[in-house]
């Protein structure tokens, strides 16, 4: 069974950081591009970056280009994304996401982990 | 722009067909995809493109692009397909970007 599963809710404080991390399981790791999606409470979605499991080459979106860092473990099948400098309005339920190439040259999300939700309160 | 906007809301009778759109300058270069989220669960995916259906999806899940606009249709809508629905794309940079997201009520 194709799966990512997350690791569980965290309470940060202020300024501090957390990292996340996504087991991936039924599948090749290395040959899909893992995504990092947020959603904060009530509002939709937001990307903020890939890592290539292959080689550990990342892109990151502008707005979270200074704070995030992704990164993988291969021998274990587990990607992370780490978040810096949290602020309140980090507060949101964080997903890791696959990408499927359904025509070859264009991709979308076909699995997502559970969510993991980071509430960021002084 | 590398916003997806999407109407906040539509409503549609139980049977009947419901489009969502999707509008983004984007959509011109790339195709939508389209997720389903119900409250408390992640989003899954019910098109992959302008018509590629993941597997188990019903065949009343379809779409559709014209310029700067993609298209989800539900038709013969079920009480099950009330959810919240979000388009994706890519940004001008070649990366993720997702709509605003549609309410789905089926009456």
């Amino acid at each position: 069974q194709v799966q990512l599963v997350q690791s569980g809710a965290e309470v940060k404080k202020p300024g501090a950081s957390v990292k996340v991390s996504c087991k991936a399981s039924g599948y090749t790791f290395i040959g899909h591009y893992i995504h990092w999606v947020r959603q904060a409470p009530g509002q939709g979605h937001e990307w903020m970056g890939r890592i290539n499991p292959n080689n550990g080459d990342t892109n990151s979106a502008q707005k979270f280009h200074h704070r995030v860092t992704m990164t993988r473990d291969t021998s274990i099948t587990t990607a992370y994304m780490e978040l810096s400098g949290l602020r309140s309005d980090d507060t949101a339920i964080y997903y890791c996401a696959r990408a499927y190439y359904y025509d070859g040259s264009d991709y979308a999300f076909d699995i997502w982990g559970q969510g993991t939700m980071v509430t960021v309160s002084s | 722009s590398s916003e997806l906007t999407q109407d906040p809301a539509v409503s549609v009778a139980l049977g009947q067909t419901v489009r969502v759109t999707c509008q983004g300058d984007s959509l011109r270069t790339y195709y939508g995809s389209w997720y389903q989220q119900k409250p408390g669960q992640a989003p899954v995916p019910v098109l992959y493109g302008n018509n590629f259906r993941p597997s188990g999806i019903p065949d009343r899940f379809s779409g559709s692009s014209s310029g700067v606009t993609a298209s989800l249709t539900i038709s013969g809508a079920q009480a099950q397909d009330e959810a919240d629905y979000y388009c994706s794309s890519r940004d001008s940079g070649g990366f993720g970007v997702f709509g605003t997201g549609t309410k789905v009520t089926v009456l």
